[in-house]
């Protein structure tokens, strides 16, 4: 069964400093790989999706991830953190047998000190 | 144009009583998912249509659960004999096709139903 590991639960970094969420996968066939955020009391949106066309993968506000293979991981950045981007993110794969079928990792949450 | 929208915001019941969780998607949009995400925790996939069948529904975790959605619109997730694990918050998601690897389309989250069961 594929499935991600989001390491560390709580991520502070100041404003203006670099973000760097972990993400590891696991799977047996090529994955599809996702980054979704969820604002404070919003529904979760998409921030970046991998679909093999590209390793590295440009997301909305400013975000992006690059797909290792070799690492197995699909780690999220950003070179410069705002205060706005406070939030949870969540990594997710979809499932074996489906384009349709998302696995969310337990999520990282982000907090950006002034 | 509208998103996702779901009622009610918050439901709270007895253990052992009989819910309903409603999903109204994006107009035109062929998909529709539920989810469960339990504190600290990420969204857990329960089930999925296509139009107005369940294409997975491996993932809703006994027959106390069903969903239906009758005319490929609306979508309700029913919840018999609650219990206090049941507690969490119930999330739906729309999209377009069923591909979400597509370049093109996307996943568009609801704002979710918090269910606290006492």
């Amino acid at each position: 069964a594929q499935s991600v590991t989001q390491l560390g639960s709580h991520v502070s970094v100041s404003e203006g400093a670099l973000v760097l969420l972990r993400c590891n996968y696991s799977s047996s066939v090529p994955p599809y790989l996702f980054w979704y955020v969820q604002y404070p009391n919003q529904g979760l949106q998409l921030l970046l999706k991998y679909t093999s066309a590209a390793t590295l993968v440009k997301g909305i506000n400013g975000f992006e991830a690059e797909f290792k293979k070799s690492e197995t991981s699909f780690h999220l950045t950003k070179p410069s953190a705002h205060m706005s981007d406070a939030a949870e993110y969540f990594c997710a794969v979809t499932g074996y047998s489906s384009a349709s079928k998302i696995i969310f990792g337990s999520g990282t949450r982000l907090s950006i000190r002034p | 144009g509208a998103g996702v929208s779901q009622t009610p915001s918050n439901k709270v019941t007895e253990k052992g009583k009989y819910v309903e969780l409603r999903c109204d998607p994006i107009s035109g949009h062929t998909a529709l998912y539920w989810y469960r995400q339990s504190l600290g925790q990420g969204p857990e996939f329960l089930i999925y249509f296509q139009g107005t069948g369940a294409a997975d529904d491996s993932g809703l975790p006994n027959d106390r659960f069903f969903a239906v959605r009758p005319e490929g619109s609306v979508s309700t997730l029913k919840i018999q004999r609650t219990e206090r694990g049941d507690s969490a918050v119930y999330l739906c998601a729309s999209s377009l096709t069923l591909d979400l690897t597509s370049s093109t389309d996307t996943q568009y989250f609801g704002p979710g139903t918090r269910l606290t069961v006492l």
